[in-house]
This record gives C-alpha cells, structure tokens and sequence, in this order.
C-alpha cells in the first residue's frame, strides 16, 4: 500500500523557476528518501534524510523533515528542462523492515 | 558493473498466458527487491531477496506470483495464467545497505491484452 500523498499530483513552473513538492507519511520512520522517475524508466535516488534530521541540501536540492507533522518537502531551485520527471517521496521504517515504502508521486514537468 | 539490469524491457502478452522477467543485480549488493507500478502511481513493494533466501512477500503477490534467486545472483519472477490487472511497470532494485541505498533498473513494462 502506498504510505501516503505527494501534493501536488502535477507541477508545472518556467525554466529557472523553484519547484517545491510535498509529501506526508503516516507511520514512524527512519528516514526518507526522494526518487525522480523519467517516463517509462526506472527510479533515481535524489537524497536521503534521517528522522533526526530538519533539513539537507545536495546541490540544487533541499530537502526538509517535519516529524511532528510527517511531512517532507523537496525543493528543486533554478529548475532545468532536464528536471521534468515524477518525484516520489519512500520511507523506510528501519524498524527490521527493508522495503520502502512510496508515495503517489508528483508529476513535475518544465516549460522552457 | 552498469548497475540493475531487467530484461525484457516491454512484453505483450496474451490473458493467460505465463511471462518470466529477470533482473541482474549488482554483483556486490545481497539485497534483492521486486516492486510494481501501475499507471499514475507510485512503486509497491511485492517481494525481497537476501541472497538466495525469499524473506518478505507482499500480499499483492498472489499465487500466480513466484520468484526466485538461486545462486544469490539473478532474479525471476514469473507471473502464471495473467490477467489484465497484471498490466504493470515491474521494477527491479538491488541494496548493499537496505533501508538507506537502493539501485532500481529501468523496469519490465508489461502489458496483458
């Protein structure tokens, strides 16, 4: 079952313009890590940020944590065509539980 | 090493009949998952692997759904007497460090018609 919702669905900003997507979980986590999906293809790993975390950057990413509200953010600032993909947020429990478990994604799509 | 690798790449089958996908894993990384996509959603988890033991299976994997990894290398699932609802993205990802790093491939899109 999917762990909970991506806000928006679907993005769409002008090239050079910040995106930020959203994603809330529903159960305790270890971390939580953000994929990008090109259409059709498989999932890349973005960034990952423990549950002891508030926020992380990598590049032109930034990632926050809000654990009291289960909710992460990702923002992707001075976006590229290149950035047009779906995001998806996966928790991993870390609770002897491998498998992680993804939101519904965001569509992201650039407009040159 | 390229990474995970999934073979076939698309597949059209008819209802009822069986399809096998593979996935080669990185050679170093003991962890072995199966996820499924559908259309407009996000990946879920149907089954993993350490080494050559099955240790977690989803309940989305009915019966029809098998797996295997027999040397601790590849993967197979097999999916038997297919059904529409079987139509899927089928993704492969192999972790050395699970829970924290995950290597997906590109998917076997199936399409049951």
């Amino acid at each position: 079952s999917q762990q909970g919702e991506e806000d928006p669905q679907a993005l769409s900003i002008q090239e050079g313009e910040n995106a930020t997507m959203n994603c809330s979980y529903k159960t305790s986590i270890n971390n939580l890590q953000w994929y990008r999906q090109n259409s059709g293809r498989g999932l890349v790993h973005l960034i990952l940020i423990r549950s002891n975390e508030r926020e992380k950057h990598s590049g032109r990413l930034r990632v926050t944590l809000d654990t009291s509200k289960k909710s992460s953010s990702l923002l992707i600032t001075a976006s590229r065509a290149a950035d047009t993909a779906s995001y998806f947020c996966a928790t991993a429990d870390g609770f002897g539980n491998e498998k992680l478990t993804f939101g519904t994604g965001t569509r992201l799509t650039i407009i040159p | 090493d390229t990474g995970v690798s999934q073979n076939p790449r698309h597949k059209i089958t008819k209802r009822g009949q069986n399809v096998t996908f593979r996935c080669d894993p990185i050679s170093e990384h003991n962890r072995l998952y199966w996820y499924r996509q559908t259309l407009g959603q996000g990946p879920e988890f149907l089954t993993y692997f350490q080494n050559e033991a099955q240790l977690e299976k989803s309940r989305l994997l009915s019966d029809r759904f098998s797996a295997e990894r027999p040397k601790g290398s590849f993967s197979t699932l097999e999916i038997q007497r297919t059904e529409q609802g079987d139509s899927a993205m089928y993704l492969c990802a192999s972790s050395l460090d699970p829970g924290v790093s995950y290597t997906f491939g590109s998917g076997t899109r199936l399409t049951v018609v």
